[in-house]
């Protein structure tokens, strides 16, 4: 079955630091998305990505936030300079049409210190 | 916006008995509500969804009923297993504007042997 591969599974940083968390989507898939859940809370919208730019964004998706889809196959999302609020798991979905359907990878475990 | 509201947050029973988690949603133009199990370090996975124009769907031991009037749907387990413990999610999607999903803070279901 089509898989949303994420990685790193674990990352560790500094705060202050960058952070660039990684997406493979499933490959027929064009809407392309990244949620976050903080630890023991529901799972938050952040961005939506579709046909090469963002399509919709949350409140907590600000300046510091940006998406980007480098090649074919790959999804990022980059968080600069990050804080500690920041900590929570990162999972990116994948669509084939808008909304219907989501796969969600297994998630990217971001821990800011 | 849309707020989903789940309950109950943990739910503990017997193997073999049925297990009911409730949502409740605000906006009446959601229109797709897809349910999700959370294992411990995976992403959701969806388990079963329903689309408005529909009350009821069933998937072997799990169903899903849906009120359109009372803004209310709610996910069955039969006959529960142990494996069924995890984290479940309800979702409400509005395929309207904002469309990305809005998602409950989850049901901590535990099936003891």
């Amino acid at each position: 079955e089509p898989e949303v591969t994420q990685t790193p599974s674990h990352q560790v940083t500094q705060m202050g630091q960058e952070v660039i968390l990684r997406c493979v989507p499933i490959s027929n898939h064009l809407y392309f998305y990244w949620y976050r859940q903080i630890l023991g809370q529901k799972v938050e919208f952040l961005v939506s990505f579709y046909n090469n730019e963002i399509s919709e964004k949350s409140e907590i998706f600000d300046d510091q936030f940006s998406v980007e889809r480098p090649d074919g196959s790959n999804f990022t999302l980059k968080i600069r300079s990050t804080k500690l609020e920041d900590s929570a798991m990162y999972f990116c979905a994948s669509t084939e049409g808008s909304g219907y359907g989501y796969t969600f990878g297994s998630g990217t475990r971001l821990t800011v210190v | 916006g849309e707020n989903v509201e789940q309950h109950p947050s943990t739910l503990s029973v017997q193997e073999g008995d049925s297990a009911v988690i409730k949502c409740t949603y605000s906006d009446s133009a959601s229109n797709y509500f897809p349910w999700y199990k959370q294992e411990l370090g995976k992403g959701p996975q969806l388990i079963i969804d329903i689309r408005s124009n529909v009350g009821e769907k069933k998937d072997q031991r799990i169903a899903v009923t849906l009120n359109k009037t009372a803004k209310h749907f709610s996910l069955h387990i039969t006959e529960t297993q142990p494996e069924d413990s995890a984290v479940y999610f309800c979702a409400a999607f509005l395929n309207s504007g904002y469309s990305t999903l809005t998602f409950g803070k989850g049901t901590m279901l535990l099936v003891s042997p």
